[in-house]
C-alpha cells in the first residue's frame, strides 16, 4: 500500500502569501497518478490538480502542481481568503487508491 | 451538467446495514467509473473502493473487505454502496466520485451509527 504524508500539518500564511504544500510517497506514484483536493466545512471535496500537474475544469491558475515518482506538491500563489480550507493528495495509480492525512490550511 | 446525486441522511443501530445510492446524470455513466469515499467526524477522507461501471469489476479497501459491496443499475444510471454491520466508527459523511481523477462528486450522505 502507498503511505501519502502531507507536510505540513497545518499551515497559518496572509493574503496574498504564497503556500506550499507537499505530499510524499513511501513508493513511486505510477505514472504521476496523483490529485490534489480542496475540502471546505459543508462542501464535497473539489478536485484541484490531477495527474500531478494539470488543473481541474474552473480552476483558477493560482493552483498549480508538481512533481513525479515519490515527491509532490502544491503551490497556491497569492492567496485569498477563500483559500482557507484543508487539502488532501491522493494516488490513483495503485490499490488501494490512499489519501494523505491533509494539511489544513489557514488565511490570516 | 455532471450531477451525482445521493440518498439522504440514514441513523443505525450497531449491527444494521445501510446502503447508500448515487444517481449519476448529465453524462454517459458506462464511461466512468465510481469510487466511494467517506469522512468520519474529525478525521481525514478515506477511500472506501471502486466500481466500474462498464462491468460491474470492483475493488474494495482492505479494511473493509467482507462487510462493504457496491454494485451498479446501469438503467438508471444509479451506483449503490452497501455497508453491512455497522460498528459506531463507521458513523461518517459518504461521499461517491465520478471517474479516476475523482472529478466529480455527491453532495454525500451522513451516516450515523449509535445505539
Amino acid at each position: 500500500e502507498i503511505v501519502l504524508t502531507q507536510s505540513p500539518g497545518t499551515l497559518s500564511l496572509s493574503p496574498g502569501e504564497r503556500a506550499t504544500l507537499s505530499c510524499r510517497a513511501n513508493q513511486s506514484v505510477s505514472s504521476s497518478y496523483l490529485a490534489w483536493y480542496q475540502r471546505n466545512p459543508g462542501q464535497a471535496p473539489r478536485v484541484l490538480i490531477y495527474d500531478a500537474s494539470t488543473r481541474a475544469t474552473g480552476i483558477p491558475d493560482r493552483f498549480s502542481g508538481s512533481g513525479s515518482g515519490t515527491d509532490f506538491t502544491l503551490t497556491i500563489s497569492r492567496l485569498e481568503p477563500e483559500d482557507s480550507a484543508v487539502y488532501y493528495c491522493q494516488q490513483y495509480g495503485s490499490s488501494p487508491r490512499t489519501f494523505g492525512q491533509g494539511t489544513k490550511l489557514e488565511i490570516k | 451538467q455532471v450531477q451525482l446525486v445521493q440518498s439522504g441522511t440514514q441513523v443505525k443501530k450497531p449491527g444494521d446495514s445501510v446502503k447508500v445510492s448515487c444517481k449519476a446524470s448529465g453524462y454517459t455513466f458506462t464511461n466512468f467509473d465510481i469510487s466511494w469515499v467517506r469522512q468520519a467526524p474529525g478525521q481525514g477522507l478515506e477511500w472506501m473502493g471502486w466500481i466500474s461501471t462498464y462491468n460491474g469489476n470492483t475493488n474494495y479497501a482492505q479494511k473493509l473487505q467482507g462487510r462493504v459491496t457496491m454494485t451498479t443499475d446501469t438503467s438508471t444510471s444509479t451506483a449503490y454502496m452497501e455497508l453491512r454491520n455497522l460498528r459506531s466508527d463507521d458513523t461518517a459523511m459518504y461521499f461517491c466520485a465520478r471517474g479516476w481523477e475523482l472529478t466529480h462528486w455527491g453532495q454525500g450522505t451522513l451516516v450515523t451509527v449509535s445505539s
